[in-house]
């Protein structure tokens, strides 16, 4: 069985600090990983996956993440927080052969202050 | 281009009714996907269909269930409600249902209330 853990459900920070948002997996394969942002009243959005290859993964906006095997972690991150990027974000994990079947974390809420 | 459109927006029954759920994928897309989401149990995955048959299904009681039509909408049940079964339905969309290989559209849900 697969399981995703986002440390800290809320997490703050000021506009134009780093954003720093937190995700282990458990796998017993080697596994799928991806970062999706829910605004308010909307569905998800994809931000970034990681499949194979290149540890570090660009998305939009500006988030990047990396895949580290040996900490079982893909923690998301952005140099400069900005007000628009207050939402709610969620790590997934997924196996390779599970169609669309994806297990997420509980979710970060990013709270951004002026 | 239209993206993944769920009907009702919203949505009140009362305990013991049942109720039915609506998803238009993107077009071109075969793949749809029913997701939970409660703040006490977060995003959970119900089941995913391909080519009007249900390729995956997650750990949800026989109330749930789900259908494809030909054209790739889907409809989604949920029999003999519960006040647990307040939440927002999420249904997502992609070409071949391959998440690892390509992008999952989802739509903007459909928020269930149950009295």
């Amino acid at each position: 069985a697969q399981s995703v853990t986002q440390l800290g459900s809320h997490v703050s920070v000021s506009e134009g600090a780093l954003v720093l948002l937190r995700c282990n997996y458990s796998s017993s394969v080697p596994p799928y990983l991806f970062w999706y942002v829910q605004y308010p009243n909307q569905g998800l959005q994809l931000l970034l996956k990681y499949t194979t290859g290149a540890t570090l993964v660009k998305g939009i906006n500006g988030f990047e993440a990396e895949f580290k095997k040996s900490e079982t972690s893909f923690h998301l991150t952005k140099p400069s927080a900005h007000m628009s990027d207050a939402a709610e974000y969620f790590c997934a994990v997924s196996q390779g052969n599970a169609g669309n079947m994806l297990t997420f974390g509980g979710g970060t809420r990013l709270m951004v202050k002026p | 281009k239209a993206g993944v459109t769920q009907t009702p927006r919203y949505l009140i029954k009362t305990r013991g009714q049942q109720v039915t759920l609506s998803c238009s994928p993107i077009s071109g897309h075969r793949s749809v996907s029913w997701y939970q989401q409660t703040p006490g149990q977060g995003l959970q995955f119900l089941f995913e269909y391909f080519s009007e048959t249900q390729r995956n299904k997650g750990n949800f009681p026989g109330r749930f269930s789900g259908r494809q039509f030909s054209n790739s909408r889907s409809e989604m049940n949920v029999s003999t409600l519960e006040l647990g079964d307040s939440a927002l339905y999420l249904c997502a969309s992609s070409f071949t249902g391959t998440a690892t290989n390509e992008k999952l559209f989802f739509g903007s849900g459909t928020q269930l209330s149950v009295l």
